[in-house]
């Protein structure tokens, strides 16, 4: 079983509408959960981070979080061409600092 | 406020050949991470430097090494290089106590012939 498991996708959403990105990670002591963005041809960035259950809103993107089911979410309103991009899922495992990656799914918003 | 800059950014190898990346961090960030980026397996963690000590591992042969100075600048080397080696080799720099907040450099491509 991968550490940190994402569908590859695409996830293909029209303009306006709602992306939901989901993660699931194996390690129970997992505590801290990130997402970045990353363009073809480009580094990945930081968009979210969340560290406790629940919702965390940044502008048109929301990050959930469900440690009892170890799973963890990105969901972003009002999608745009612009936010077609690869969203890596990362975590760190209990007890550590090394980030560990899911391997990406692609996002695909049509016009 | 400069970020993380790689080099050389584009360079291609033979096999059984060695290479030395380089990676600047912000300033004033400490920790650097290396990542081997590839189609296949995604995102891998080489290892991280923190204060010139190597702090976490991956799992990667002997043959990938690396190390850090005492302005925070680090370098990675790969000796014997394999065909599979073929990647985009990602630094990354953060604050302390930030463990998942990076900083990417734009990358190292390694292309291995």
């Amino acid at each position: 079983q991968k550490e940190v498991e994402q569908n590859s996708g695409p996830l293909s959403v029209p303009e306006g509408a709602i992306a939901s990105l989901n993660c699931t990670y194996s390690d129970r002591g997992s505590q801290s959960f990130f997402w970045y963005r990353q363009y073809s041809g480009k580094s990945p960035e930081l968009i979210m981070s969340i560290y406790s259950n629940g919702d965390k809103e940044d502008g048109r993107f929301t990050a959930q979080l469900n440690k009892a089911s170890q799973y963890v979410s990105l969901l972003i309103r009002d999608s745009q061409p612009s936010d077609s991009a690869t969203y890596l899922c990362a975590v760190t495992p209990g007890g550590g600092n090394k980030l560990t990656f899911g391997t990406g799914t692609q996002l695909k918003v049509e016009l | 406020k400069a970020g993380v800059t790689q080099t050389p950014r584009y360079l291609i190898k033979t096999r059984g050949q060695q290479v030395t990346l380089s990676c600047s961090p912000i300033s004033g960030h400490r920790s650097v991470s290396w990542y081997q980026q590839t189609p296949g397996q995604g995102l891998q963690f080489l290892f991280e430097y923190f204060s010139e000590t190597q702090r976490n591992k991956g799992n990667f042969p002997g043959r990938f090494s690396g190390r850090q100075f005492s302005n925070s600048r680090s370098e990675m080397n790969v000796s014997t290089l394999e065909l599979g080696d073929s990647a985009l080799y990602l630094c990354a720099s953060r604050t302390r106590g930030t463990a998942g907040e990076l900083f990417f450099g734009e990358g190292s491509r390694l292309t291995v012939l």
